[in-house]
């Protein structure tokens, strides 16, 4: 079955201070993975794809990256607006070819 | 670009009655994809609507249904509702099978 797990749950950390998010998946055959980011009572905001391993992509202050068990979101001197719910999903080949598979998210604080 | 809309906001409903939960896509879209968020917990596929019909399937009993519009906005009903259905409704819309764009949501809180 495919499955995504998120880690940590939660994350504290001091404005500057870099650190990375984790996504492990299991999926038959991976179509994409993405993540997204959420703010609370708001939809996911959508972040990056990420279809091959060893495939990076960045935004701003935030990288992905991919490998075939996991990916890492690698977030360099944080600033308090980044404070927020990172959600990562997966795309698989197999059955239901179109849905995504969610984590339960890490829930990032940043503290000025 | 307005983006993915959902309406209403917010809607607050009694055991046992029926909703429906509306969501107008991307411009350019036509992949309506419904999912479930409990609090705390990461979004759960309902289903998918593409050229008007459910493509896919969740693990989610008849109660939940849908409908995809010529103009390719979608509804989502739900029937006889539980205490458990309270939680926010997002839509997402996608051309094809590529990224998935989420709306704003739908609170549904049942009492």
């Amino acid at each position: 079955e495919d499955q995504v797990t998120q880690s940590p749950e939660a994350l504290r950390l001091q404005e500057g201070e870099s650190s990375s998010l984790n996504c492990s998946y299991t999926v038959s055959g991976l179509r994409g993975l993405f993540w997204y980011r959420q703010d609370p009572g708001k939809g996911p905001e959508f972040l990056f794809t990420l279809y091959s391993a060893g495939e990076e992509k960045e935004k701003e202050r935030l990288k992905a990256t991919l490998t075939k068990k996991e990916s890492f979101l690698h977030i360099t001197a944080p600033k308090p607006e980044d404070s927020a719910t990172y959600l990562c999903a997966v795309q698989g080949y197999g059955g239901a070819t179109n849905k995504l598979i969610f984590g339960t998210g890490t829930l990032l604080a940043v503290q000025p | 670009d307005a983006g993915v809309t959902q309406s209403p906001t917010h809607l607050i409903k009694t055991r046992g009655q029926q909703v429906t939960l509306r969501c107008s896509p991307k411009s350019g879209h036509d992949t309506v994809s419904w999912y479930q968020q409990a609090l705390g917990q990461g979004p759960q596929f309902i289903f998918q609507y593409y050229e008007e019909e459910e493509r896919q399937r969740g693990n989610f009993p008849d109660r939940f249904s849908g409908h995809q519009f010529p103009n390719y906005s979608s509804e989502l009903n739900v029937n006889a509702l539980l205490l458990g259905d309270s939680a926010l409704y997002l839509c997402a819309s996608s051309f094809g099978g590529n990224e998935q764009f989420f709306g704003p949501g739908t609170r549904l809180t049942v009492l």
